[in-house]
């Protein structure tokens, strides 16, 4: 079956560091996609794991452990346009899998 | 390049009626898929096309359905529609799918129905 938890909401302050957690189970596995809606848009892309370790791009990271089956975004110096939710996708089975996704409110 | 296409962008309907959603996928790409996005549900996946094949689907009942034509645009159908049914609904481009091991989706800013 397919199942994905992540936690409904995080709140943080201008300039800290929050990471948000992701826990899944797919079949047919092969990476883990993370992305970002701010209310009345559209999901984007954000970044993507296919092996396990740490992938930086800016202020964004992504860590994926396959044999934990979980993953991690870190969004570092953080800014008031970051308030959004945020998905974590895992990728297999010809389908990816949404969940109710992360919401980060940053306050100043 | 364009962008993922959907028509139209609100849609007001009423309980029982039919509708048709249109999503027009990036130039190149041949997968589509299909969300509903509800408030507190996240993004429920529908359907996915791929070479005007239907690979996959998601737990919803028949009234929804989907195509894809051969210059990759899809439509997404829903029928006797029910309240509950009011939703985004948000499509996906991706150069070759899942399947074929994409890792990044596009999306078009959906279509806003309400189901009165």
């Amino acid at each position: 079956g397919q199942s994905l938890e992540q936690p409904s909401e995080v709140t943080a302050v201008e300039g800290a560091i929050v990471q948000i957690n992701c826990t899944y189970q797919t079949s047919g596995f092969y990476g883990l996609s993370w992305y970002q809606q701010h209310d009345g848009g559209a999901p984007t892309f954000l970044s993507y794991n296919a092996l396990d370790g740490l992938e930086e791009t800016g202020r964004f990271s992504s860590f994926l452990s396959r044999s934990d089956s979980y993953g991690y975004l870190l969004l570092q110096e953080l800014q008031m346009k970051d308030s959004a939710s945020y998905f974590c996708a895992p990728l297999g089975g010809f389908k990816t899998i949404f969940g109710a996704g992360t919401r980060l409110f940053v306050k100043a | 390049k364009a962008g993922v296409t959907q028509t139209p962008r609100y849609l007001i309907k009423t309980r029982g009626q039919q509708v048709t959603l249109s999503c027009s996928p990036i130039s190149g790409h041949r997968s589509v898929s299909w969300y509903q996005q509800t408030p507190g549900q996240g993004l429920q996946f529908l359907f996915e096309y791929f070479s005007e094949t239907q690979r996959n689907k998601g737990n919803f009942p028949g009234r929804f359905s989907g195509r894809q034509f051969s210059n990759s645009r899809s439509e997404m159908n829903v029928s006797t529609l029910e309240l509950g049914d009011s939703a985004l609904y948000l499509c996906a481009s991706s150069l070759d799918g899942t399947g074929g091991r994409s890792t990044e989706a596009f999306f078009g800013q959906g279509t806003r129905l309400t189901v009165v």
